[in-house]
């Protein structure tokens, strides 16, 4: 089974709408859960940490469930420059610092 | 706002050659990082390093990578004997003590021929 697991897409979805992303991780000792952006060959980019109780930050919004072991990201309203490919990141056992990436979902936002 | 440089942005070398990719992390972090994307894949952690030592490495961080610190703001990663499959966007990255947010370089694209 993989370490974190993404749907890879493309969602398209008309400027305006919501669309939301799930990922699922793998070791249950997990403890810090991260969203990235990462545009067309450029370095992903920290869009929101995930917490426990979920949080948001303007139209982004990430929840954790730790029961089922998948992390969310909604995104409201939509923009064209949200197009970009979204990337669940995993802290696997908090021991150490490295990270483990899915795959990434590619969301495509039209006028 | 402070950020990870990183050079060259571009380094095309001949198989069996070494290459240096340098990397400048964020001041007050004391974290730092190399990850690696082949294109079309997923982002691949390499090895984390604290305090003057590697804390972590992955089974990809074999005997031919190495990193360094060699003064108070570059992290180096060498890799020797470079193979045709080490070609990919090499990411830098740093962070602060006791938190895992970690913040990315753009990245140097390594080709290998």
């Amino acid at each position: 089974r993989k370490e974190v697991e993404q749907d890879p897409g493309p969602f398209n979805v008309p400027e305006g709408a919501t669309v939301a992303f799930n990922c699922t991780y793998s070791n249950s000792a997990s403890q810090s859960f991260f969203w990235y952006r990462q545009d067309c060959r450029k370095e992903p980019k920290l869009l929101m940490s995930v917490y426990s109780s979920g949080n948001e930050d303007g139209r982004f919004t990430a929840q954790l469930n730790r029961a089922s072991q998948y992390i969310s990201l909604l995104i409201r309203d939509s923009k064209l420059s949200d197009s970009a490919t979204y990337l669940c990141v995993v802290n696997p056992d908090n021991a150490g610092n490295m990270l483990t990436f899915g795959g990434g979902t590619r969301l495509m936002v039209k006028p | 706002e402070p950020e990870v440089t990183q050079t060259p942005s571009h380094q095309v070398t001949q198989m069996g050659q070494e290459v240096i990719l340098r990397c400048v992390p964020i001041s007050n972090h004391l974290y730092f990082y190399w990850y690696r994307q082949i294109l079309g894949q997923k982002v691949e952690f390499l090895v984390s390093f604290y305090n003057n030592e590697i804390s972590e490495k992955s089974e990809i961080f074999d005997d031919q990578f190495s990193v360094e610190r060699p003064d108070g703001s570059n992290f180096t990663l060498k890799i020797r004997s470079t193979k045709l499959e080490d070609s990919a966007m090499y990411f830098c990255a740093s962070s602060e003590q006791g938190t895992t947010e970690a913040f990315f370089g753009q990245g140097t694209r390594l080709t290998v021929v």
